[in-house]
């Protein structure tokens, strides 16, 4: 166990909804990483918060968007969804010195 | 930039094979180097790590080095087993620590009772 959790575990929705995905850091973990991992196993990075605030962009899209609340948790927020943004997307958290980071188990993403 | 280069799969052993997966990387200074896995269904997981030069990590019988004159962290196991069949993926944390990971492409195990 990571220490990092991923709610929902699954979400099956149609075209054109929006989810929100949820994910809690590790104890003291300041920072919360975003990623898409899609059929091709590829890890793709989203996003990155820190303390509450954006450090860093990846490939996310204008439809999706982030934050990270003060007690850390943070959310991802996939709107106007389409067949292909069915994926995995995993958290992941960070905070030592070796800049390792944590993943959660992801929430697998269907769109109908 | 920095970037990571891992050997592309599948990966197809026989139980008992011995194991390498190759792993190499451009970054300025030194970075930290890292071995995660992910088995089916499952979240990536850290296997193990090394943070200088010469550093071996080591864990559930998987060895890397940290070989800067190679720039290279290649993944080795004596002896796998059907429960080693996984993806494997190599990343680097670089030395500005503001910087993100980066990981490479992923390499899937395959190993044969």
């Amino acid at each position: 166990d990571s220490g990092v959790t991923q709610t929902p575990k699954h979400l099956i929705t149609a075209t054109g909804q929006r989810v929100t995905l949820r994910c809690s850091p590790r104890s003291g973990d300041l920072s919360v990483y975003w990623y898409q991992q899609s059929l091709d196993q590829g890890l793709q990075f989203l996003i990155q918060y820190y303390n509450g605030e954006e450090r860093a962009k990846g490939n996310i899209l204008e439809r999706f968007s982030a934050q990270q609340f003060p007690d850390l948790h943070s959310e991802l927020n996939l709107s106007s969804l389409e067949l292909g943004d069915s994926a995995l997307y995993f958290c992941a958290s960070s905070g030592g010195r070796s800049g390792a980071q944590f993943f959660g188990p992801g929430t697998r993403l269907t769109v109908l | 930039g920095n970037s990571v280069t891992q050997m592309e799969g599948p990966v197809t052993l026989s139980e008992e094979a011995f194991l390498t997966i190759n792993c190499t990387y451009t970054a300025t200074g030194y970075p930290s180097l890292f071995w995660y896995v992910q088995y089916p269904g499952e979240g990536l997981q850290l296997l193990l790590k090394a943070t200088k030069a010469d550093d071996k990590g080591s864990n559930k019988g998987f060895e890397a080095t940290y070989r800067k004159e190679t720039t290279s962290f290649h993944l080795e196991k004596g002896s796998v087993q059907v429960s080693d069949s996984a993806v494997y993926f190599c990343a680097l944390s670089p030395m500005n620590r503001d910087d993100k990971i980066i990981f490479g492409k992923g390499t899937r195990l395959h190993i044969l009772p």
